[in-house]
């Protein structure tokens, strides 16, 4: 079945720490997406990418890394420098740019220990 | 202010009950879509609306571009149906979220 693939599914970092969550898509889509959501709020955009090789910032990306070296895989990396980083990540995609629907996967929750 | 509200914030039901649920927007948009998030965690879309309205099943979306406006309603309501349900705007680079819907329905 196509579909997103985020892991793990629960993630813990320990202070001065770097952590990467996974997302994976077979779904041949272009464009990627990763949110953040708190609660009480909206899900935020940290970074999206067009296209391989290529990305940019979202609402809230700093503390946040990514790449997307390959079209199917879209990791971010939560830094150091990210001093709140204790939230619900969820990573998106859709088939193109000026597509509208977009798909997402089932999250991962990362806290702090 | 929020670009995207909705409301109510939280909402309870008992089975077979009728729903609505509000979404109010400021800005003008290419679309506006429906999503549900169950409770752990994943996110489905529901509907995507530019005009009119849109049926599938129990779930009824439309939409009101000159009020700025969209409900979501749900007929005949059933625990099933107990999730968060989001509001989110597309601009033409990005999706705007509302805070969600909680909706919980008792047998």
């Amino acid at each position: 079945d196509g579909g997103i693939t985020q892991s793990p599914k629960y993630l813990f970092r320990k202070e001065g720490q770097n952590v990467t969550l996974s997302c994976e898509q077979n779904l041949n889509h272009d464009a990627m997406y990763w949110y953040r959501q708190d609660p009480g709020q909206g899900l935020r955009l940290i970074y999206y990418s067009q296209i391989v090789n290529d990305f940019q910032k979202g609402d809230i990306a700093e503390g946040y890394s990514v790449s997307r070296e390959k079209k199917e895989s879209f990791p971010l990396t939560v830094t150091s420098a990210q001093k709140n980083p204790t939230a619900f990540y969820l990573c998106a995609s859709k088939a193109g740019f000026a597509k509208n629907i977009q798909y997402f996967g089932a999250g991962t929750r990362l806290s702090v220990l | 202010k929020n670009e995207v509200e909705q409301s109510p914030q939280n909402l309870t039901a008992q089975e077979g009950e009728f729903i609505t649920i509000n979404c109010s927007y400021s800005v003008g948009i290419s679309a506006l879509h429906w999503l549900q998030q169950h409770p752990g965690g994943g996110i489905v879309s529901l509907f995507m609306l530019s005009s009119g309205k849109k049926k599938h099943g129990r779930l009824i979306a439309t939409i009101n571009i000159q009020e700025k406006h969209s409900s979501l309603h749900i007929t005949a309501s059933h625990p099933r149906d107990s999730a968060v349900y989001i509001c989110a705007v597309s601009y033409p680079d990005k999706l705007i979220f509302g805070t969600g819907t909680r909706l919980q329905v008792f047998p």
